[in-house]
């Protein structure tokens, strides 16, 4: 089983839909949960992050931690179509990164 | 220009040849990173660096080597490339500020395609 979790998708939802991309964890000790966005043909580039349990607001982003679940979330509000590209989750608990495998998300006009 | 580039960003080889992979960064972060990006397997790292004379394996190092030749320079070698090695590299970089906070935040490269026939 691997530490991090991750649906590759594709997830294909119409334009102003709300997302939710999840990831599950088996490692308690991880207390930095990140997300990241690869567009195609990029690098990814880090969109945000939580230390611990809890959420974190950023424009039309949120993102979700519960601990006692091992389980992390992201959601994109009012989704548009340059939103499209593959996210990654990513956690720490001394500096080394654990990655998902990334989700492709599609935002259809 | 890119705070870390990588080159070359595309490269089709024959089985058996030597392949080095070039990143360097404007960012002035010590630690630098290089790993590989597969389909449903997410990103595995490879090596990393700490700083000139600290070089450490990662999960997948058999069969790549590595040279941190100044702090804003780290190339990756296959010294005998396989079909296997075909992939997407990327090189990534972060700075001791993230010992403050434990986050480890990383700046990456655009990513070296790489195609081993």
């Amino acid at each position: 089983q691997k530490e991090v979790e991750q649906d590759p998708g594709p997830l294909s939802v119409p334009e102003g839909a709300i997302v939710s991309l999840n990831c599950t964890y088996s490692n308690s000790a991880f207390q930095y949960f990140m997300w990241y966005r690869q567009y195609s043909r990029k690098g990814p580039e880090l969109l945000m992050y939580t230390y611990s349990s809890g959420n974190k607001e950023d424009g039309r982003f949120t993102a979700q931690v519960d601990k006692s679940s091992k389980y992390i979330s992201l959601f994109i509000r009012d989704s548009q179509p340059s939103d499209s590209a593959t996210y990654l989750c990513a956690m720490s608990g001394n500096y080394q990164l654990i990655w998902g495998a990334g989700t492709k998300l599609i935002i259809k006009p | 220009d890119a705070d870390v580039t990588q080159t070359p960003r595309n490269r089709i080889t024959k089985t058996g040849k030597r392949i080095m992979l070039e990143c360097s960064q404007t960012k002035g972060h010590d630690r630098m990173y290089w790993y590989r990006q597969d389909p449903g397997l997410g990103l595995r790292l490879i090596y990393y660096s700490f700083d000139v004379k600290d070089i450490n394996k990662g999960e997948i190092s058999d069969g790549y080597s590595v040279s941190r030749q100044a702090q804003a320079k780290f190339s990756l070698s296959l010294e005998s490339a396989i079909p296997n090695q075909t992939a997407l590299y990327f090189c990534a970089t972060s700075d001791t500020s993230g010992s403050r906070t434990g986050a480890n935040v990383l700046t990456f490269g655009a990513g070296s395609r790489l195609t081993v026939l």
